[in-house]
């Protein structure tokens, strides 16, 4: 059964800070891995989906990478702002979607 | 891009009423639906997979006597939670698993913006 691990669980940070989330799963066969965002009360927002076969994605200032053999991702927030403060999830694609419980950013101006 | 609507987005019921929760993939065609629920403060947990035309799949735990899915068209799925109680307070989202081209063979699924509801 796959799990999936979100590290930190919350992080706050100042305006303009370069931050990094962590995501671990426990399955390696996965189709894609996919990171949202949620605003408090509101539905997913897809941010970034990296294909079994790719190493990375990129939109904006958001990077995603992948590294199936250690069951990792990361989502790397460049210059972060106000904006960005949300809850966001990371989630593997195997037979079916399995979600982290998510890090719970705040960037403070 | 693919889109994916819920109605209503938000609801209020009666304990012990039934309340119907629709899903529409608005611009691609969607063999596959998924309904989740998301408790406060908690991530999404899968309750059931419906393909168009066959019965849904539930996941251990979730009653579908009470879960009623119906997904009779490629473009619709309806959720209905019958005989509602506070417990069944939550917040509800479905998914479409994407158009029958690229996003199809990438398993990449558009969700819709949820449901809120409350029991009273």
């Amino acid at each position: 059964k796959q799990e999936v691990t979100q590290i930190p669980a919350a992080l706050s940070v100042p305006e303009g800070e370069n931050l990094v989330l962590n995501c671990s799963f426990t399955d390696s066969a996965i189709y894609n891995l996919q990171w949202f965002r949620q605003d408090p009360g509101k539905g997913l927002t897809s941010l970034l989906l990296i294909q079994s076969s790719q190493r990375e994605q990129t939109s904006g200032r958001l990077n995603a990478s992948l590294d199936k053999s250690s069951g990792r991702s990361t989502l790397y927030i460049a210059a972060s702002q106000p904006g960005d403060s949300a809850t966001y999830l990371c989630a593997a694609s195997g037979s079916r979607l399995t979600f982290g419980e998510g890090t719970q950013l705040t960037v403070n101006p | 891009g693919a889109v994916v609507s819920q109605h209503p987005s938000w609801v209020i019921c009666k304990s012990g009423t039934s309340v119907k929760i629709e899903c529409r993939s608005l611009d691609f065609q969607a063999t596959t639906m998924f309904w989740y629920r998301q408790f406060p403060k908690q991530s999404l947990m899968l309750m059931a997979t419906s393909n168009e035309g066959s019965k849904a799949t539930y996941e251990q735990g979730v009653e579908k006597d009470k879960f009623l899915i119906n997904h009779a068209s490629l473009t619709l799925s309806t959720l209905t939670v019958t005989s509602a109680h506070p417990e069944d307070s939550s917040f509800y989202i479905c998914s479409a698993r994407g158009p029958r081209d690229y996003s199809f063979w990438t398993y990449e699924q558009y969700f819709g913006p949820g449901t809120r509801l409350t029991v009273t």
